[in-house]
């Protein structure tokens, strides 16, 4: 069936690092791609998509390239900030999916002063 | 703005006792979702609605019930058949297959 699979966490890394949180996905069809971002007791935020291959996604200086060769959509940001721990769920959506998300389990990032 | 809104943001309950959640949007989205979290875990869907009047049963939905009588709204209903309430419960509601989802800030919902 379709699913995608995140990177386990925590994820730990000093301020200023690179980032990577891999994605990657199974799908029969041809799916849209989706990050999200979840602070500490807050609800999900939509950080970036991407809806057909190839498609780079970019918001607050992450960005994921939908790459269909792969199946991936693997987050990266070139200099992480403290304000950037969070958990990232990375979801992918099928046009005949009912509208539905499919989710990943979410990636927990620290970042270190 | 537009948004969707949960109320309470935090709700303790007695065993035994229902206890209905709120969740209200004014983007006018067609489909709407409630998901429950559990510390450091993902996302499960209890329920889900696509239109007025209609709504399907998610993963979890056992102890669980939900109405969909107006657009903007979308309650759900935690019964006592539910043994183990205590979660972190989002709504969440979208228009289009293209879009994602826009979600509430989330009810954390306590046994006591």
């Amino acid at each position: 069936g379709d699913s995608v699979t995140q990177m386990e966490g925590p994820v730990t890394l000093s301020e200023e690092a690179f980032l990577t949180i891999n994605c990657t996905y199974t799908a029969t069809g041809y799916p849209s791609l989706f990050w999200y971002v979840q602070y500490p007791g807050e609800g999900l935020q939509l950080l970036l998509k991407a809806t057909k291959a190839d498609d780079k996604g970019s918001n607050k200086g992450f960005e994921a390239t939908y790459r269909k060769e792969t199946t991936s959509f693997h987050l990266e940001k070139g200099s992480v900030q403290v304000s950037d721990s969070a958990v990232y769920f990375c979801a992918l959506r099928l046009v005949d999916s009912n509208y539905q998300l499919i989710w990943g389990a979410g990636t927990k990032l620290i970042i270190k002063p | 703005d537009g948004g969707i809104t949960q109320s309470p943001k935090y709700l303790f309950r007695k065993e035994g006792q229902n206890v209905t959640l709120s969740c209200e949007q004014n983007l006018n989205h067609d489909a709407m979702y409630w998901y429950r979290q559990d510390p450091g875990q993902g996302l499960r869907l209890i329920y889900y609605s696509q239109i007025v009047n209609d709504f399907q049963k998610g993963d979890i939905a056992e102890g669980y019930s939900v109405s969909r009588e107006k657009k903007e709204s979308f309650p759900l209903t935690v019964t006592s058949a539910q043994k183990n309430p205590t979660a972190f419960y989002l709504c969440a509601s979208s228009k289009t297959v293209i879009y994602g989802y826009t979600f509430g800030s989330g009810t954390r919902l306590t046994v006591v």
